[in-house]
């Protein structure tokens, strides 16, 4: 089945960690993009990679970093400097640049909590 | 200002009954996509339907239709029948066609949600 896996599903730290959540596509998209969702709020764009080896910034990149290093993935690292870290995290993919809708798919999430 | 307003924070209908659901945007882009996804209370995010700026027909997929009128920079989802799984969150998206990236990669801006409730 193709589609974009996210674990894990719960993930628990202890503030001042440092944190990775996984995101793996075999859809072979070239565009990942990494979103936060807060309760009772849309998602915002955290960074966001047209190919491999390139990211970008979204609207809250502050606090996060990512790297792509091969297609199929992009993990995301929620850093100490994070000032409020508990939120509902969401990877995306789409086929990337061109035409058309170029609608993105998403992984079922990682729900982070710091205690 | 924000580019993406929905005004309905929640909504009830009673199932069958057509349902529509607000999205205004605002751009200076003359090139852009609007998007509906579809929120379950699993927390995935589900792709219901595209409108390009320059699409000349209004967008439909089975049961859900975008009443799009660029004037107003209004692109309402409009699901017919409503039905008991439909219920779920709902966000309006944009992406705007950046010349200088190529602008098809670029990640959405999304509205705040309408949670759509069906009653039997």
């Amino acid at each position: 089945d193709g589609g974009i896996t996210q674990s894990p599903k719960y993930l628990f730290r202890k503030e001042g960690q440092n944190v990775t959540l996984s995101c793996e596509q075999n859809l072979n998209h070239d565009a990942m993009y990494w979103y936060r969702q807060d309760p009772g709020q849309g998602l915002r764009l955290i960074y966001y990679s047209q190919i491999v080896n390139d990211f970008q910034k979204g609207d809250i990149a502050e606090g996060y970093s990512v790297s792509r290093e091969k297609k199929e993935s992009f993990p995301l690292t929620v850093t100490s400097a994070q000032k409020n870290p508990t939120a509902f995290y969401l990877c995306a993919s789409s086929i990337g640049s061109g035409g058309g809708s170029n609608e993105q798919f998403f992984g079922p999430g990682t729900r982070l909590t710091v205690l | 200002a924000q580019k993406i307003t929905q005004t309905q924070p929640g909504m009830f209908v009673q199932e069958k009954e057509a349902v529509t659901l607000d999205c205004t945007y605002d751009t200076s882009d003359p090139s852009y996509g609007l998007f509906w996804y579809k929120q379950p209370s699993s927390g995935e995010m589900i792709f219901l339907i595209y409108q390009g700026s320059y699409d000349q027909q209004n967008a439909t997929e089975g049961r859900y239709s975008l009443n799009f009128q660029k004037a107003r920079k209004s692109a309402n989802l409009v699901i017919s029948a409503s039905q008991l799984g439909d219920s779920a969150m709902y966000f309006c998206a944009m992406r705007e066609y950046n010349m200088y990236s190529g602008g098809g990669a670029d990640g959405l801006t999304f509205g705040k949600g309408t949670h759509l409730i069906i009653q039997p």
